[in-house]
């Protein structure tokens, strides 16, 4: 089945700094999801990419559709407390989406 | 705020229990979803409905049985369970099956002893 790497797997950052983190599949997507989840919530969306090379921001994050439409990345630049959850990244072809198993990301102070 | 809702927040039952989690969309979208997700694992779909029809069945055990009454409306019947099934159980929904933009609600954590 499809199948979408994350890496890295958890983060541990200081507040300020700024995030990296990226998304690779074997496969070729339509569309790439980036979703946060925040501990007791359901995943929110944050940022939806939908043509290859497409680089799109939304406030201090920043995502791209990689050319080979194989992989995507997410920046969050001066990160915050308020930052800290499972950050998915998700793909949509034709099926419902593929999940990846998520970024863990934590924010000291 | 997701427009989703879903009850109980939380639930304990045991092996031979008889429980339902239920979950409503303010959305009016046509689309409703079941995932399961586990520690260390990624989210799973288990159920797809598409207008009140169940379009996707992704292997999962005769011990879920869901229902949707009607468009807004999504149930997951849980019966025999095992211990193995504990796990949040997340609810979505969106404009159509397909539609990328999937709205979630905050889950259904479930322990079974």
């Amino acid at each position: 089945g499809q199948q979408l790497n994350q890496s890295p797997q958890s983060m541990f950052i200081q507040e300020g700094e700024d995030v990296s983190m990226n998304c690779t599949s074997s496969s070729i997507f339509n569309t790439w999801l980036w979703y946060k989840q925040e501990p007791g919530e359901g995943p929110v969306l944050l940022i939806a990419l939908y043509k290859a090379g497409e680089l799109t921001s939304n406030g201090r994050l920043t995502a791209q559709f990689g050319i080979t439409r194989k992989d995507s990345f997410l920046n969050i630049s001066a990160s915050i407390p308020s930052d800290v959850g499972i950050y998915f990244c998700a793909e949509s072809g034709n099926t419902p989406l593929v999940f990846g198993k998520g970024t863990r990301l934590s924010v000291i102070a | 705020e997701t427009g989703v809702t879903q009850t109980p927040r939380h639930l304990v039952m045991g092996m031979t229990n008889k429980k339902s989690l239920k979950c409503e969309q303010h959305l009016g979208h046509n689309a409703m979803y079941w995932y399961k997700q586990s520690a260390k694992k990624p989210l799973e779909l288990m159920f797809v409905y598409s207008l009140e029809e169940r379009v996707e069945n992704n292997s999962v055990p005769s011990r879920f049985s869901p229902e949707c009454p009607n468009s807004s409306h999504l149930f997951l019947h849980l019966h025999t369970l095992q211990p193995e099934d504990s796990a949040l159980y997340l609810c979505a929904s969106s404009q159509a099956v397909g539609e990328e933009t999937q709205y979630f609600g905050p889950g259904t954590r479930l322990l079974v002893l």
